[in-house]
Order: C-alpha cells, then structure tokens, then sequence
C-alpha cells in the first residue's frame, strides 16, 4: 500500500498564482486533514473532513479551499498565493471505527511551497 | 480557545543521557498523541494515552498522561541517534490540536 500520496513534493509560486495540491490515500480512511508547518513550528489544521462530500474548517483556513468528491482524494486549493503561505503542507488521513479524534493519522510526505 | 504547549523548544543531549519533553494543555484532554517527525520527515504516530494517570511504555520511550488530563510527558532513556527528530503531543478537547513540539538532537 501507498498509504498517504502528495503531489507535488515541492513547488514555488509567484505572488497571486494560484494551485491545487493533490493528496489521495489508499486505506479507505474516511477521515482526511491538511495541516501546515512553519519553520521551527507545531502542525497547524486548514481544514478536515469526515467523508466524501462533507468538509469543515480547521484553525488556519483563510486563503484556502478544499473539495471532497471520493473517498480516495482530498485536493487543497491555494486561490492567490500570499508569501504568507510558504510553508510544508501535510495531508492526513484516519480511520473512523469510533470518533476520529481517536485514531492515529497516517500522513504524507509534504509538498514544500515557497511564493516569491 | 484550546493550547497545547511544549517545553522545551529544543534539547540538545549527549549520547546515552536521558531526555524529557513535556506537554501542556490549558483545558482538559479527552486523550492526547504522540507523534515523532525526523529531520525533513512527516510526523508519525507513536503511541495513545486515554485514561487519567495512564503510563505507557515502548522499549526505551515512557509516556505519562496527567492525574488532571491536562499534561503529558514523553522519556527517553540513554538516548540513540535514531532518536533525533521533534517529538509532538496532539491532544483532544473539542479538536484535536498539535502541540508545539520538542526538537531532540544528539551530540555522539
């Protein structure tokens, strides 16, 4: 098994670009994450959702959207890009056996994003 | 709104001393993780902690969660250098929240 597949790996923006980043996972998780990490810093939520067709904010979600159409794939959309949003971007995904916040999230590699 | 803090920021040990990271909340957790990113890694899930007092043990590591379940804490024994990376608790109130992690680095 995959487990947790981010394209791209890495990627640098021009200010007021725009771009998706793909994250698809192959364990029939229903729940999926996408967090950034600053420099030196903890993971911060963008958003999450809990199944297909169903997606909420997390703490950080301004300047970001997110889609949910299978099971399988979980796309971050960056509208503008703001230099502000140079980060690692982490996708996650967990089991829901019982409430979600319970089970451990498996996650992907990253996609580094500079704007310039 | 919930926090979950870390000291310390970053530790600097020799090979063979112990280690020792703690977690903080400012509410009370429901359960708290442990995650473990190496340098230029993603995080991975170490271990769960659900119940008051709980202590739980994977070879050289010990994790403790608080009488109150609002703290946590993670030990290492005679650290190795495959233990360098940044250890994270995740704990849960109404989200669950990453705290701000405990970079570990090894001096051989």
């Amino acid at each position: 098994n995959a487990g947790v597949t981010q394209t791209p790996k890495f990627r640098i923006l021009k200010i007021g670009q725009s771009m998706t980043l793909q994250c698809t996972q192959d364990m029939n998780h229903n729940y999926m994450y996408w967090y950034r990490q600053d420099p030196g810093m903890g993971l911060k939520l963008i958003y999450y959702s809990v199944g297909a067709g169903i997606t909420d904010k997390g703490e950080v979600p301004n300047g970001y959207n997110v889609s949910r159409s299978t099971t399988e794939d979980f796309p971050l959309r960056l509208e503008l890009a703001a230099p502000s949003q140079t980060s690692v971007y982490f996708c996650a995904s967990s089991y829901s056996e019982s409430t979600w916040w319970n089970q451990p999230q498996h996650f992907g590699d990253g996609t580094r994003l500079s704007i310039l | 709104g919930q926090q979950v803090m870390q000291i310390p920021q970053y530790q600097h040990v020799q090979e063979g001393e112990d280690f020792t990271t703690y977690c903080n909340s400012s509410t009370t957790l429901s359960n708290i993780q442990w995650y473990k990113q190496r340098p230029g890694g993603h995080p991975v899930f170490l271990i769960q902690l659900v119940k008051s007092g709980e202590v739980k043990k994977q070879k050289r590591l010990t994790f403790q969660f608080g009488e109150a379940k609002k703290n946590s804490s993670l030990h290492i024994t005679a650290t190795q250098t495959t233990d360098v990376g940044t250890y994270f608790c995740a704990g849960k109130e109404e989200k669950l929240t990453f705290g701000t992690g405990t970079r570990l680095t090894i001096i051989p």
